[in-house]
């Protein structure tokens, strides 16, 4: 009965590489939810995706970021030539088929820190 | 695009008190959510308000949905330790799935 399942829960990356965050949603759910906090300020939508399918990618930065769901395996968010302003903590949610994004389940978030 | 001025910031309150804080939008929202975030973790949801004028309890929180749509209050009473968090409201606004984040309130529970 694993909740939503993210990893890694801290990454720390140079300026200029890459950063991958993984998402496993609950058992059942086929939605998935990204979203971004920075310091001292509340989430921020990013994209929302269904296996194999972007639904909604209008909170994602136009370059550099992108996001997948493949038809198995856990979501990926990927950032490219990761800057300083890209740290901060990234929340995966996910929810099931059907329901709107009020019965939202947060996972712990990925924690990335650029150097 | 959307925002959600979430008040007060931060507030220091004595085990035992009741706290207040609220949301307020210049847009309308159909659905409103009240979450807590512990250091380290996801957000957690509380109380979820689907009508306008909604008043839902969970426990010691209540929660209320403004009837013009553009606001929403929490109320936790009879504060205790581990009341102490972050404290966020949420809004759905129409069909969008996504949710719109206020900037959180920080409570702190002091012994």
């Amino acid at each position: 009965n694993a909740g939503v399942m993210q990893n890694p829960r801290h990454l720390v990356r140079r300026r200029g590489q890459e950063a991958r965050l993984r998402c496993s949603p609950m058992k059942g759910h086929s939605h998935v939810y990204w979203y971004r906090q920075l310091p001292e300020e509340g989430l921020k939508f990013m994209v929302y995706l269904q296996k194999e399918n972007i639904i909604d990618e209008s909170g994602m930065p136009k370059e550099r970021f992108s996001a997948e769901f493949p038809k198995e395996g856990p979501s990926i968010l990927r950032i490219q030539q990761v800057v300083r302003g890209d740290s901060a903590a990234y929340f995966c949610a996910s929810s099931p088929l059907g329901t709107g994004a009020n019965v939202l389940t947060f996972g712990a978030g990925s924690r990335l820190t650029v150097l | 695009g959307q925002q959600l001025n979430q008040s007060p910031q931060s507030m220091f309150i004595q085990e035992g008190e009741d706290v207040s804080m609220n949301c307020t939008s210049s847009s309308i929202f159909n659905t409103w959510l009240w979450y807590k975030q512990d250091p380290g973790e996801g957000p957690v949801l509380l109380i979820a308000l689907y009508k306008a004028g909604e008043l839902t309890s969970n426990g010691r929180l209540t929660a209320q949905f403004g009837i013009t749509r553009k606001d929403s209050f929490l109320n936790i009473s009879a504060s205790i330790p581990s009341d102490v968090g972050i404290y966020f409201c949420a809004g759905q606004p129409g069909s969008a799935r996504q949710l719109t984040f206020g900037s959180g309130t920080q409570l702190t529970v002091l012994p």
